[in-house]
């Protein structure tokens, strides 16, 4: 199946600061979404983004389908962007999402 | 918010007992997922519907049954629970429309003793 990695497992930040959280996957995709899940445990849909770029207030993803890899901007970091945060694609001709292990972002006021 | 409710939110039960976990969606989404989640390893796909009676395996299915007799209930079922099933267990739907959004229900934290 497909391999979802996903950089840098960790990140600690200052309020305010800027990030970027990188997905790489091993095959064409045609769903790719991005998930936030905050510290009481709740999943919540960020970006549907097989393709292109799209935005969304501080954050935005940008997809790069032909390189096999997408990127998610967290601009003017606040502490509840604390969480951790997914990237799952799936490949052509499956309905299936396979998840990345996750980014934890820690935002320290 | 998609309408989707879990329960129990939490359940300790023992070894070899059967134990049944629902997921209820309000908005008559066709597909409905089943996914655990452990440390380590992402969120990973048991079972999904596809439809009433429509049902597919995902990538942890060994140990799971599944049931959708309705539209919006989606039954997790563990015939013989294991130690190796303590997990935190997430119910999501597919939105309809162009994109094929998964949104999450709030999740259901199982101990097998």
């Amino acid at each position: 199946g497909i391999q979802v990695e996903q950089s840098p497992p960790d990140l600690i930040l200052q309020e305010g600061a800027n990030s970027t959280l990188r997905c790489n996957f091993s095959d064409s995709v045609n769903n790719l979404q991005w998930f936030h899940q905050n510290p009481w445990g709740q999943l919540i849909n960020l970006f549907y983004i097989p393709s292109g770029t799209k935005q969304n207030g501080r954050l935005s993803a940008t997809t790069v389908a032909t390189e096999r890899y997408s990127l998610l901007y967290i601009s003017s970091s606040q502490t509840t962007d604390s969480g951790v945060y997914f990237c799952a694609p799936s490949p052509f001709g499956n309905e299936k999402l396979t998840f990345g292990t996750g980014t934890r972002l820690t935002i320290i006021p | 918010d998609a309408g989707i409710t879990q329960s129990p939110r939490h359940k300790v039960t023992e070894t070899g007992t059967p134990v049944t976990l629902r997921c209820h969606q309000t908005e008559n989404h066709r597909y409905m997922y089943w996914y655990r989640q452990d440390p380590g390893h992402g969120l990973r796909l048991i079972h999904y519907s596809y439809g009433v009676k429509d049902t597919d395996k995902g990538e942890v299915s060994d140990g799971y049954s599944v049931s959708r007799s309705k539209t919006e209930d989606f039954l997790l079922t563990l015939e013989s629970a294991t130690s190796s099933q303590t997990s935190v267990y997430f119910c999501a739907i597919r939105g309809t429309g162009s994109t094929d959004t998964q949104y999450f229900g709030p999740g259901t934290r199982l101990t097998v003793l």
